[in-house]
């Protein structure tokens, strides 16, 4: 059975450096999305792709930070020259529904961890 | 601007005991609202949904539009409960993304 797939499952770098994360959603799913996952922050939303329509980038921390989705199916999310509170983990989630109460299917995430 | 609340970060209640699991939301309309929950070293999942009504695992969680709040509940607690719970909302649409509270861990003491 093919659930959410992250890649890396950790990832340790040095400051400064640039890190890709990758998802692979549910095939068929037109939604996904990116969160980050950290000590007492909880969940952070980061990017939202629906469809066609353009990205809700709205979650992004700052400019370091970008994502695509290529083909409405693979996701990469791009953190530029890391910084240490970049360190968490990251979740991709994909959904089948365009309305709202459609289930999020969780992967297990990429650990980051900026030295 | 919608917004979850959940006041506790952490929660220790005895094996059988009640538990309540405080959330509170903000939002100008009728959201749709969840709760996920995470056990140890598995995925976060989904646990249940207001608009399905129905009682997952012992648990249940009744939307209260007046107080705003979306409190989960189980009459008796069990050791595998222990979870980190997160309550979510979103637009009855689904065109605004799902957004989270920051979670409570439930520890469950036997």
């Amino acid at each position: 059975g093919a659930g959410v797939s992250q890649s890396p499952s950790n990832k340790v770098t040095e400051k400064g450096k640039d890190v890709e994360l990758r998802c692979d959603p549910i095939s068929g799913h037109t939604a996904l999305y990116w969160y980050r996952q950290s000590l007492g922050q909880g969940l952070e939303f980061l990017i939202y792709f629906q469809g066609n329509s353009a990205p809700d980038k709205s979650g992004l921390p700052s400019d370091r930070f970008s994502a695509e989705r290529t083909g409405g199916s693979v996701s990469t999310l791009t953190i530029q020259r890391t910084q240490q509170e970049d360190s968490a983990v990251y979740l991709c989630a994909s959904t089948e529904l365009t309305s709202g109460g459609g289930e999020l299917f969780f992967g297990e995430g990429s650990r980051l961890t900026v030295l | 601007a919608q917004r979850v609340t959940q006041p506790e970060k952490l929660l220790s209640v005895f094996k059988g005991a009640p538990v309540e699991l405080k959330c509170n939301y903000s939002y100008s309309g009728s959201p749709e609202l969840f709760w996920y929950v995470q056990y140890s070293r598995q995925r976060l999942q989904l646990l249940l949904r207001h608009i399905s009504r129905e009682s997952i695992k012992g648990f249940t969680a009744d939307l209260n539009k007046g107080e705003t709040s979306f409190h989960l509940k189980k009459p008796f607690a069990q050791e595998e409960d222990s979870a980190m719970y997160y309550c979510a909302l979103s637009s009855p649409s689904g065109n605004t993304p799902l957004v989270f509270g920051k979670g409570t861990r439930l520890s469950v003491i036997a």
